[in-house]
């Protein structure tokens, strides 16, 4: 079965820190994989998304990156850290047209 | 872009009673589903609806795709503490590989 891991859990670094989140998923290939941020309380805003290996569309211009080195590893960065950074970030994977997306257990990330 | 018009935002009701919350959508869709996020959790799919006028349910959950294919509604009978969390609403429109959120529907139970 497939099943995603995002890691850490929570993650607390300072304003102007560089940040790297990572998520990998397992028992399937060439997933189709997004990068969402969640304000508290609020909706899913999606950043990030990738149909294979080194293809990132960026929805959203912004103080993070996205790289995907591996078929089923997906990463976040950034390079300097803002406090608006902050919020808890979800990563997701898809396979076709017809399925819906499954997520990770998501990263709360505080910029302090 | 498409935009999900997701109501109520919030919801507080006692134990033991309906839920019903809906989408509307500025296009037509091809994919309806419905998410529950627990708190500090990522959001699991409760229903996926794939043909205009489908009704389908899970356990106390029910969701009907839109014959307009612009609307969904999810439906929770006698409802229960578990239920407490987020809702979301995702559309795909045709041809479309990402999905569209809606904003989310607050749902607390009251004691």
């Amino acid at each position: 079965s497939q099943t995603i891991h995002q890691w850490p859990a929570t993650l607390v670094q300072p304003v102007g820190s560089p940040l790297s989140l990572e998520c990998t998923v397992e028992g399937t290939s060439n997933p189709n994989l997004y990068w969402y941020r969640q304000a508290a309380g609020r909706g899913l805003q999606l950043l990030f998304y990738s149909v294979g290996i080194g293809q990132i569309s960026s929805e959203v211009p912004q103080n993070l990156s996205a790289s995907r080195p591996q078929d089923r590893q997906f990463i976040l960065s950034s390079k300097k850290l803002l406090l608006s950074d902050s919020g808890f970030y979800l990563c997701a994977w898809s396979l076709g047209l017809q399925r819906g997306y499954t997520f990770g257990s998501g990263t709360r990330l505080t910029v302090v | 872009g498409q935009q999900l018009n997701q109501s109520p935002q919030s919801m507080f009701i006692q134990e033991g009673e309906d839920v019903s919350m809906n989408c509307t959508s500025s296009s037509i869709f091809n994919t309806w589903l419905w998410y529950k996020q627990d708190p500090g959790e990522g959001p699991v799919l409760l229903i996926a609806l794939y043909k205009a006028g489908e009704l389908t349910s899970n356990g106390r959950l029910t969701a009907q795709f839109g014959i307009t294919r612009k609307d969904s509604f999810l439906n929770i009978s006698a409802s229960i503490p578990s239920d407490v969390g987020i809702y979301f609403c995702a559309g795909r429109g045709f041809g479309n590989e990402k999905l569209t959120f809606g904003t989310g529907t607050r749902l607390t139970i009251i004691p």
